[in-house]
């Protein structure tokens, strides 16, 4: 099984800043990575596929890259609504795992 | 407009059994690959289950043997057959449709229900 590693656990920012969240897979997942962001009481919505596109929808400041082990999301301008828990997941191979969040919280 | 409406959660002893219901609008489940995916209280997401548009079906090793994910054409509904239930069950359990880019089904979950919560306890 891939084991999905976010980093960091939880970021303290304020509107306007930039955030940077990162996840590192146990072995080579090339580019098969996404995105989530998860609001309380939320499904999770998709944000970015395959490592560095985005979904329908998505703002044009969320963006996303890396391949291989490690990757990046970045949010390049921190609005209200962006305050909230973000997963990675691969489906390179079976099982699909998640990681295991990283929560970002208004500073 | 794409939506997913789970039903079917609730209170269920050790060992008990229900199934979850998972109604679409706006697409058609059986041309799409549909996946079941959890979250415990307070914890993280875990993929669970998923019925490809050609009817395979894949489970989590936690889950083999007791879940079972099915889909009817006639009523556009993804189920959950959930037996032998245990403790560690318990959660919130979504249900989401596998995205489609360029006509390719990829195991990205674009649109997600609004989550049906089981709680296993005596």
């Amino acid at each position: 099984e891939i084991v999905l590693t976010q980093s960091p656990a939880t970021l303290s920012l304020s509107p306007g800043e930039r955030a940077t969240l990162s996840c590192r897979a146990s072995q080579s997942i090339s580019s098969s990575l996404a995105w989530y962001q998860q609001k309380p009481g939320q499904a999770p919505r998709l944000l970015i596929f395959d490592a560095s596109n985005s979904a329908t929808g998505i703002p044009a400041r969320f963006s996303g890259s890396g391949s291989g082990t490690d990757f990046t999301l970045t949010i390049s301008s921190l609005e209200p609504e962006d305050f909230a828990v973000y997963y990675c997941q691969q489906r390179y191979n079976w099982p699909i795992t998640f990681g295991q969040g990283t929560r970002l919280e208004i500073k | 407009e794409v939506q997913l409406v789970e039903s079917g959660g609730g209170l269920i002893q050790p060992g008990g059994s229900l199934r979850l219901s998972c109604v679409a609008s706006g697409f058609t489940v059986s041309s799409n690959d549909m996946n079941w995916v959890r979250q415990a209280p307070g914890k993280g997401l875990e993929w669970v289950s998923v019925i490809y548009s050609d009817g395979s079906t894949y489970y989590t090793d936690s889950v083999k043997g007791r879940f079972t994910i099915s889909r009817d054409s006639s009523k556009n509904t993804l189920y959950l057959q959930i037996n032998s239930l245990r403790a560690e069950d318990t959660a919130v359990y979504y249900c989401a449709r596998s995205i489609t880019i360029f006509g390719v089904i990829r195991n990205y979950f674009d649109s997600w229900g609004q989550g049906s919560l089981v709680t296993v306890s005596s």
